[in-house]
């Protein structure tokens, strides 16, 4: 299984600015994800990561309010842009393996947004 | 839209029992379930993986897949206050999309 850690774990936030949350992993993954989670929900897929490319946004997510960059296989980030304290959740990043068939998750982001 | 459905719960069982997890999945394509536990607080962990009709065991955990129901299930034997968690299902679906649902929490009793 691949180990993923993620930085920052929380932050508390100012509208109207940006965060930047950077995902790594310890091992070639496939597949790279960004998800959020609101307390006592499920888990929403913002977009995949592609490498060298732009990411995959899922319906509901732009690439203006949530930039993602994976330079490299083990590397990738995520900005959330322009925030409001709707933008308050966990972010989660996870690798996939195989084609993505199983994944592994970061400890996530705490993002509060005041 | 596919979708992925779970009771949401709580469900309570005593320890030393046996708890199960049920789910449906609506896309009839869809070819990998797995399930993840997620204690509060922390992320997803996943546990099982199945890709074939019938069970697969793991220790105290057995998952269960009937694709012409479109159901998947997660018996956890022995249950342990440890096991007290949510319990998500995923399914993988086209596109390599895995979508999850929205959790059962499980808690056991002392």
């Amino acid at each position: 299984s691949a180990v993923i850690s993620q930085k920052p774990s929380r932050d508390i936030c100012q509208r109207g600015t940006s965060l930047t949350i950077q995902c790594q992993v310890d091992s070639q993954v496939t597949m790279m994800f960004w998800y959020r989670q609101q307390p006592g929900q499920s888990l929403t897929l913002i977009a995949t990561a592609n490498q060298g490319s732009e990411a995959t946004y899922e319906s509901g997510f732009v690439i203006d309010k949530f930039p993602i960059s994976r330079p490299n296989l083990t590397f990738s980030t995520l900005t959330v842009s322009n925030m409001s304290p709707e933008d308050s959740s966990i972010y989660l990043c996870s690798g996939g393996t195989s084609g993505g068939h199983e994944q592994f998750f970061g400890p996530g982001t705490r993002l509060t947004v005041l | 839209q596919k979708e992925v459905e779970q009771n949401s719960g709580p469900l309570s069982v005593p320890e030393g029992a046996i708890a199960s997890l049920n789910c449906t999945y609506s896309d009839r394509g869809s070819q990998s379930f797995f399930w993840y536990r997620q204690y509060s607080g922390k992320s997803p962990e996943l546990i099982m993986s199945i890709y074939s009709n019938g069970d697969k065991e793991d220790g105290r955990f057995t998952a269960q897949l009937n694709k012409a129901s479109q159901y998947v299930s997660l018996l956890i034997r022995d249950s342990q206050p440890s096991d007290s968690a949510t319990y998500l299902c995923a399914v993988l679906g086209g596109g390599f999309k895995t979508i999850f649902g929205a959790g059962t929490r499980l808690f056991v009793k002392a």
